[in-house]
C-alpha cells in the first residue's frame, strides 16, 4: 500500500518550453505532497509543499512563477516547470505523507532541458 | 551547512557489515529515517525510529539513535551487492507541514 506514481520518468525538452511532472498517490488520499530536487551527487531539496485545495508553500529561493504546482485533488498534485533552461535539468522527486505518518516516494524524473 | 550529515563514501566487501554515520542538530527531530536511492530511482523508505527509541531491528537493519550526541547509524548485517546504492538519512520535526530534512547521502559500494 501507499504506492505513489511518478509521471514521465524521464523527459527532453527545449529551452524555453514547459513542462508538466505529475504525481498520484495509487490507493490513498495524499492532501499533503512534497516536491523535491536532485542535483548530482547530491541531496534531496525541498522546493515546495503543496497542499489539496490551497496554494502551494515554496521553500525560500524558489521561484513560485517557474516552478508552478497544483494540488487539484486528492490523488493528484503536478509540478510544471515554466519556460524551462539548461540549469532546470535535475531529478525531481514527489512524496507524499500517508496516513501513518510516513513518506513515500514517486521513482522522480528526469528532466533534461537542450 | 547542512543540518543532516553524512559521510559521502563508504566501500565494503560482500558478507561484511555496512555502517553507515548521521549527525543531525535539531533536538526537536521526531522521526529520523534511513532511505535507500538507487541509480535513477526514487527513494525506498528502509526504516524509520521515533525519537524516543535508541535501537531498531528490522532483519538485517540495525538502527542505532544517540539523542544526546544526535547522532544515528544504520547497520547493514551480511551486505551484499544489491545494497549498492546511495543512503539518505532524514529527520522530522514533526510540525504542521511534515517536512524532511535530508543529509547529502552515503554511496556505499559492495565489493565481492
Amino acid at each position: 500500500g501507499a504506492v505513489v506514481s511518478q509521471h514521465p520518468s524521464r523527459v527532453i525538452c527545449k529551452s524555453g518550453t514547459s513542462v508538466k511532472i505529475e504525481c498520484r498517490s495509487l490507493d490513498f488520499q495524499a492532501t499533503t505532497m512534497f516536491w523535491y530536487r536532485q542535483f548530482p551527487k547530491k541531496s534531496l531539496m525541498l522546493m515546495a509543499t503543496s497542499n489539496e485545495g490551497s496554494k502551494a508553500t515554496y521553500e525560500q529561493g524558489v521561484e513560485k512563477d517557474k516552478f508552478l504546482i497544483n494540488h487539484a485533488s486528492l490523488t493528484l498534485s503536478t509540478l510544471t516547470v515554466t519556460s524551462a533552461h539548461p540549469e532546470d535539468s535535475s531529478f525531481y522527486i514527489c512524496s507524499a505523507r500517508t496516513r501513518s505518518g510516513g513518506y513515500t516516494f514517486g521513482s522522480g524524473t528526469r528532466l533534461t532541458v537542450v | 551547512g547542512e543540518d543532516v550529515e553524512q559521510s559521502l563514501f563508504l566501500s565494503v566487501r560482500e558478507g561484511d557489515s555496512s555502517v553507515i554515520n548521521c549527525t543531525y542538530t535539531d533536538s526537536s527531530s521526531t522521526y529520523l529515517y534511513w532511505y535507500k536511492q538507487e541509480p535513477g530511482a526514487g527513494l525506498q523508505l528502509l526504516t524509520y525510529i521515533f525519537s524516543n527509541m535508541d535501537m531498531k531491528q528490522d532483519q538485517r537493519l540495525t538502527v542505532l539513535l544517540n539523542k544526546k550526541d544526535k547522532h544515528l547509524s544504520l547497520r547493514i548485517a551480511d551486505t551484499q551487492t544489491g545494497d549498492s546504492a546511495i543512503y539518505f538519512c532524514a529527520e522530522s520535526t514533526g510540525d504542521s507541514w511534515g517536512k524532511l530534512q535530508f543529509g547529502a547521502g552515503t554511496q556505499v559500494v559492495v565489493t565481492p
